[in-house]
């Protein structure tokens, strides 16, 4: 099993939908979560990090389920410009440097 | 953004030449590290370095070296590469310290070996 594994994908959204991305982490040590998108041939770029209590920043909402080992991301209100690889990134532990990559989802909002 | 860039951001080589990548950042944060990408694995760690001189490897660090000789660069060296290397490489910075330590992103090389 991957350590971390997130919904295959790709999500073929239109303009305004609501959009929900899932991921489960192995590592039930792991302290720290994040949002990452990556729009193609560009550098991954920190959209949130995640927060045991859920976060919501505009119209994203992250929330985190300790207990079951999963994360999620809902978009509200999509516009093109979310059309983006979504990567769900976690950290092994507060002191170590190990942070694991999922494979990444997909999403192309269409108008 | 942070202040990370890398040079060269694209390169062409032959198999069983060597060839190095920098990394340089102005954020003078302590940790740095570099990745490679491609399709269907993600990204994946090489080398992480949590100091100068100070580095490990990462995942996928056979055929790399690395080297920190100061606190804002660090190099990637292929000493003779091979096409398994061809792939877009990222460097990333974290800083220690912060409760979330958010990794942040250089703007890649692509590399091909031929």
């Amino acid at each position: 099993r991957k350590e971390v594994e997130q919904d295959p994908g790709p999500f073929n959204v239109p303009e305004g939908a609501t959009v929900a991305f899932n991921c489960t982490y192995s590592n039930s040590a792991s302290q720290s979560f994040f949002w990452y998108r990556q729009d193609c041939r560009k550098e991954p770029k920190l959209l949130m990090s995640v927060y045991s209590s859920g976060n919501e920043d505009g119209r994203f909402t992250a929330q985190l389920n300790r207990a079951s080992q999963y994360i999620s991301l809902l978009i509200r209100d999509s516009k093109l410009s979310d059309s983006a690889t979504y990567l769900c990134v976690v950290r092994g532990d507060n002191y170590g440097q190990n942070f694991v990559f999922g494979p990444g989802t997909r999403l192309s909002v269409l108008p | 953004d942070a202040g990370i860039t890398q040079s060269p951001r694209h390169k062409v080589t032959e198999t069983g030449t060597p060839v190095t990548l920098r990394c340089h950042q102005t954020e003078n944060h302590r940790y740095m590290y570099w990745y490679r990408q491609d399709p269907g694995h993600g990204l994946r760690l090489i080398h992480y370095s949590y100091g100068v001189k100070d580095t490990d490897k990462g995942e996928v660090s056979d055929g790399y070296s690395v080297s920190r000789s100061k606190t804002e660069d660090f190099l990637l060296t292929l000493e003779s590469a091979t096409s398994s290397q061809t792939s877009v490489y990222f460097c990333a910075i974290s800083e220690a310290g912060l409760s979330y330590n958010e990794q942040f992103f250089g703007p890649g090389t692509r590399l091909t070996v031929l």
